[in-house]
């Protein structure tokens, strides 16, 4: 199985928003409503932002948001807080019963 | 709320067989399923495998001919065996509870594993 795509960085000022990009095929992203989003501070295990695409775990800000479109799956966060710097990683059921992840998204709070 | 905490050997010589356990606390090993996932220095995450508290099992196809994950409900835990390692499976270990068979909502917080003689 081949990692999803992420793009490497995004960046953005306090109180913007920014979207990272996580592309698959139909046989992961394209194929199922099961991607999700993690969050990485330095240092730390990854944390559950996003479950089945655009579903929110109890306690996470709703400023996260997801989405996916075809074979693309999208992590929207909005009004960027200083916090929100990280490095990010999407996940993808796949038609094989594994998990795949991609290979991860730093965003910068400029 | 459940708690993870992963345990073994921080440094494993090459060829030789990698030896992990995740104990599950503050909650029951039974009813899901359990995953290890893996980190390289500075690099992203890479998902092992999965284990469903019955024993059923599916690894990441780049390593499966490597890796057994067994579970012990008994013990509350479930563990990873990593055989024939070679500098590339030096990495930060993470085991997580993968809910639904496909989002880990909860974490270990990791343990490292060097592979060096």
């Amino acid at each position: 199985q081949s990692a999803l795509t992420q793009p490497a960085s995004v960046s953005g000022s306090p109180g913007q928003s920014i979207t990272i990009s996580c592309t698959g095929t139909s046989s992961d992203v394209g194929g199922y409503n099961y991607v999700s989003w993690y969050q990485q501070h330095p240092g730390k295990a990854p944390k559950l932002m996003i479950y089945d695409v655009s579903n929110r775990p109890s306690g996470v800000s709703n400023r996260f948001s997801g989405s996916k479109s075809d074979n693309t799956a999208s992590l929207t966060i909005s009004g960027l807080q200083a916090e929100d710097e990280a490095d990010y990683f999407c996940s993808s059921y796949t038609s094989s019963s594994t998990v795949v992840f991609g290979g991860g998204t730093k965003l910068t709070v400029l | 709320q459940v708690q993870l905490q992963e345990s073994g050997p921080g440094l494993v010589k090459p060829s030789e067989t990698l030896s992990l356990t995740c104990t599950v606390s503050g909650g029951s090993i039974s009813g899901y399923f359990w995953s290890w996932v893996r980190q390289p220095p500075g690099k992203g995450l890479e998902w092992i495998g999965y284990i469903y508290y019955t024993g059923t099992t599916n690894y990441n196809p780049s390593l499966k001919s490597r890796v057994t994950i067994s579970v012990d409900t008994s013990k509350n835990q479930f563990s990873l065996k990593l055989s024939s390692v070679t500098a590339a499976d030096t990495a930060l270990y993470y085991c997580a509870r993968l809910s639904a068979g496909r989002f880990m909502d909860v974490w270990g917080k990791g343990t490292t594993v060097t592979v060096s003689s």
